[in-house]
């Protein structure tokens, strides 16, 4: 059964921290994604990939970055955690020849306090 | 930014009768899609219908796409109580770069026994 693994499904951070969100797959697929759901805003685009070390901002990437080193890995960085950052992370993938649907993983819901 | 919007924002029905969700959106695209969403969890891909199809069939699913109107629809057929969960249309277009969709803010669906 093909897999999109986010590593945490639950996580409190504090403000200012450094938070390292983690997202796995094991479908060989080039492109992944991380968006953020919010009550009544749905999901929106953080940054996504399309190949090792590519990224893309999607269109909310402010206080975001990513790290794309292995095609299996997908990594979303918040430099400095806010609580305005507080969500849920939902990562994504698929595969590269376009006409496809997304797998995600089952989502982490962060809190920063 | 949101493209597709899901109508209505909340059904609820009994077991065994039909859900129709209605998804509108804004743009021309390659193709839309729909997602279910259990409670906390990530999505799922339910099905995807390309702009030169006008309708398509998965099961217990029905979507149908009017591009003249922009709009599609799902129809779940003879629900059941675990087709509780919230659904997603989500929209690949040209004007937003043919890897990313857009997601819409859902319908969500209760089914009582």
């Amino acid at each position: 059964d093909v897999k999109v693994t986010q590593s945490s499904r639950y996580l409190v951070k504090r403000t200012g921290e450094k938070v390292f969100l983690e997202c796995v797959q094991d479908m060989d697929h080039e492109n992944m994604f991380w968006y953020r759901q919010d009550p009544g805003l749905g999901l929106r685009l953080i940054y996504f990939s399309y190949d090792v070390k590519m990224k893309e901002k999607g269109d909310i990437p402010e206080g975001y970055s990513v790290s794309r080193e292995k095609k299996e890995r997908f990594s979303l960085i918040l430099e400095s955690a806010s609580t305005n950052q507080t969500s849920m992370y939902l990562c994504a993938s698929r595969a590269g020849t376009g006409g496809e649907g997304y797998t995600f993983g089952s989502g982490t819901r962060l809190t920063v306090v | 930014s949101q493209q597709g919007e899901e109508d209505p924002q909340a059904l609820s029905i009994q077991e065994g009768e039909n859900a129709t969700m209605n998804c509108s959106y804004k743009t021309s695209i390659n193709n839309l899609q729909w997602y279910r969403q259990n409670s906390g969890r990530g999505l799922v891909h339910l099905i995807l219908i390309r702009s030169n199809e006008r309708e398509k069939h998965s099961g217990r699913l029905r979507v149908t796409l009017d591009t003249s109107k922009k709009s599609s629809s799902l129809l779940i057929t003879a629900s059941r109580a675990a087709d509780t969960a919230s659904y997603f249309c989500a929209t690949a277009s040209m004007n937003t770069g043919f890897q990313k969709l857009v997601f819409g803010t859902g319908t969500r669906l209760l089914v009582s026994p």
